[in-house]
């Protein structure tokens, strides 16, 4: 079955205290990327990647940093977390180009909370 | 940059009826997708509905369809017969259709649907 997986789904952390949340797909997308949403904003993206070795910063990068060793894998790392990254977090993937072959998967979400 | 606005936080229907959610978007850009996605108390993000931006015919899935005004940048999506199942949160997105960037989705805020029965 085609999917992208998360792990882990709810995560209670502590200020400070380094984390890594998994994602992993299983389609040979090129393409993935970092939601996390709040109420009231919506998804915003915070680092995408085009391919292996290859990312980018997305729309509010502050605080994460991502790695893409692995075509299948690319992992979000919060090195020093705040209370301002309580979230709820979606990893995406896709193919690259045009066409309804395109569509973004979505991870099942990560509830993290920062304390 | 591109953005995309719902103006309202909640909607309520009733049961059977229909009801539609606002979407406005800014964009220069002449090449682009508009998306309707469902989030159910699950959290997982499902795609109702996508239009891309040259066709003019308003994209139909089932009792979902869109309202596409391309120069009013507006982009409305109708339930008709309104189920239980349907109550969720919906969130309009925008997708460029240039090759940078081409996979990025802005979100709007999201406005979220109840069904009452």
């Amino acid at each position: 079955e085609a999917q992208v997986t998360q792990n882990p789904r709810y995560l209670i952390t502590v200020t400070g205290k380094k984390l890594t949340v998994t994602c992993s797909q299983n389609m040979n997308h090129e393409y993935m990327s970092w939601y996390r949403q709040d109420p009231g904003l919506g998804l915003r993206q915070i680092y995408y990647s085009m391919n292996v070795e290859v990312t980018d910063k997305g729309d509010v990068p502050e605080g994460y940093k991502v790695s893409r060793k692995e075509k299948r894998n690319f992992p979000l790392i919060l090195e020093s977390p705040s209370p301002n990254q309580t979230s709820l977090y979606f990893c995406a993937s896709s193919l690259m180009g045009r066409g309804r072959d395109t569509e973004a998967f979505f991870g099942q979400g990560t509830r993290l909370t920062v304390v | 940059a591109q953005t995309v606005t719902q103006s309202q936080p909640e909607m309520s229907v009733q049961e059977a009826e229909t009801v539609t959610l606002s979407c406005t978007y800014d964009t220069s850009e002449s090449d682009y997708y508009l998306f309707w996605y469902k989030q159910p108390p699950s959290r997982q993000m499902i795609l109702v509905i996508r239009q891309e931006a040259y066709k003019q015919q308003n994209a139909t899935e089932n009792r979902f369809s869109v309202n596409f005004q391309k120069a009013a940048k507006s982009f409305s999506l109708k339930i008709s017969d309104s189920q239980l199942g349907d109550a969720a949160m919906y969130f309009c997105a925008y997708r460029s259709g240039f090759s940078q960037g081409a996979q990025k989705l802005v979100f709007g805020q999201g406005t979220r649907l109840t069904i009452n029965p």
